[in-house]
């Protein structure tokens, strides 16, 4: 079984101060990662993903993440934070071939400070 | 969004009524997925779908059905709404298993 851990749900930072969102997975087999990001009262967009190529991923809107297999960690970061930022973040993972299905962490809030 | 939209978007309801939420995708994505999204909770699985006809439960199936009678459509069915299923309702498409492409949800209350 898959599973994923989102410490904290709540985050804050002030503009143009590193984010960091950490997510540390479960799983059976190599997985495949990936970072969501939902706005207020909208779907949630895929910020970018890990299939098994590279182990640094870059996204969307300047974020990137590091797969490390030995912390079992996919931390999410971006260098400056701006306040169109702020938003829920969500991390999932899949283990490739069953039925794609993704399991979710329980999302962390980013909040940005002027 | 990109080819799978959800119908309604708002609906209040009424406990013990039967309700049917619609997901429609464009994509002939072979995967279908419906997530409720509730504080604290984030999104848990309710039902997917592997192809027409071909449904399974996820892990908070209980009072929840589903039906795929054609590719493009995925229809989630609440027998008869309790107040526990007022939620925030996903439906998503995927092929491939490289992340899933997400309708606008549906905000479900069920008074």
């Amino acid at each position: 079984a898959q599973s994923v851990t989102q410490l904290g749900s709540h985050v804050s930072v002030s503009e143009g101060a590193l984010v960091l969102l950490r997510c540390n997975y479960s799983s059976s087999v190599p997985p495949y990662l990936f970072w969501y990001v939902q706005y207020p009262n909208q779907g949630l967009q895929l910020l970018l993903k890990y299939t098994s190529a590279a182990t640094l991923v870059k996204g969307i809107n300047g974020f990137e993440a590091e797969f490390k297999k030995s912390e079992t960690s996919f931390h999410l970061t971006k260098p400056s934070a701006h306040m169109s930022d702020a938003a829920e973040y969500f991390c999932a993972v899949s283990e490739p071939g069953a039925n794609s299905k993704l399991t979710f962490g329980k999302g962390i809030t980013l909040s940005v400070r002027p | 969004d990109a080819g799978i939209t959800q119908s309604p978007r708002h609906k209040v309801t009424e406990t013990g009524t039967p309700v049917t939420l619609r997901c429609h995708q464009t994509e002939n994505h072979r995967y279908m997925y419906w997530y409720r999204q509730d504080p604290g909770h984030g999104l848990r699985l309710i039902h997917y779908s592997y192809g027409v006809k071909d449904t399974d439960k996820g892990e908070v199936s209980d009072g929840y059905s589903v039906s795929r009678s054609k590719t493009e459509d995925f229809l989630l069915t609440l027998e008869s709404a309790t107040s526990s299923q007022t939620s925030v309702y996903f439906c998503a498409m995927a092929e491939g298993g490289y992340g899933y492409t997400f309708g606008s949800g549906t905000r479900l209350t069920v008074v």
